[in-house]
């Protein structure tokens, strides 16, 4: 079965620091995509940061990186210079070849002034 | 690019009436849609995956007459709660994928039974 695990359910931050929030998967496919998810209390669901599985470099998008492990199947999201409009629900999610999407339980993420 | 809608934005219903939820993505042909549920403070259920023409595949657990699903086209997905009931009131959000393995969400439905 495939599962995704968030260890940490609540994080914060001081703004203008970095946060790292922490992922693993469990699967035995060898082809996957990997996402970050960000649902702010609007409860709109944004992407935040693909990878994929057969790439080796981290994925970057401005202030948010990955650090991918693929062997250890971990995946985690570094925010970095955190802002306030970054509070919100992050959740790790998984996916491969039935396009269904395995979400882990999330982070609650606060960014205190 | 990528825009999914949904509507309504959030509705109150008297228990045992149905409600019609609808998702559509703006500006793309959506290959697949989905629905999810979600509880406060938890997770994205996935409840049912459509793909247009064709019946819904519902997930484990998830009551096909309860929850009608219909897929009339390629930017337009419809769940249903049928006879609905307090415990049904839950956060509803669709989404759509064009492929690529990515999805688009839609913005959620607050259903709220009475």
């Amino acid at each position: 079965a495939q599962t995704v695990t968030q260890s940490q359910p609540e994080m914060s931050v001081q703004e203008a620091e970095t946060v790292t929030l922490s992922c693993t998967y469990d699967t035995s496919e060898s082809n996957y995509y990997l996402f970050w998810y960000k649902q702010p209390p609007s409860r709109q669901m944004i992407l935040v940061i693909r990878q994929e599985a057969y790439k080796q470099q981290n994925a970057t998008e401005n202030r948010f990186s990955v650090n991918f492990q693929k062997a250890a199947k971990s995946f985690s999201l570094k925010i970095s210079d955190s802002q306030l409009g970054d509070t919100a629900m992050y959740f790790c999610a998984f996916i491969f070849d039935t396009d269904k999407l395995i979400f882990g339980t999330g982070t609650r993420l606060q960014v205190f002034p | 690019g990528a825009v999914v809608s949904q509507h309504p934005s959030r509705v109150i219903c008297k228990s045992g009436t149905s409600v019609k939820i609808e998702c559509r993505s703006l500006d793309f042909q959506a290959t697949t849609m989905f629905w999810y549920r979600q509880f406060p403070k938890q997770s994205l259920m996935l409840m049912a995956t459509s793909n247009e023409g064709s019946k819904a595949t519902y997930e484990q657990g998830v009551e096909k007459d309860k929850f009608l699903i219909n897929h009339a086209s390629l930017t337009l997905s419809t769940l249903t709660v049928t006879s609905a009931h307090p415990e049904d009131s839950s956060f509803y959000i669709c989404s759509a994928s064009r492929g690529l393995n990515e999805q688009f969400f839609g913005p959620g439905t607050r259903l709220t039974v009475l």
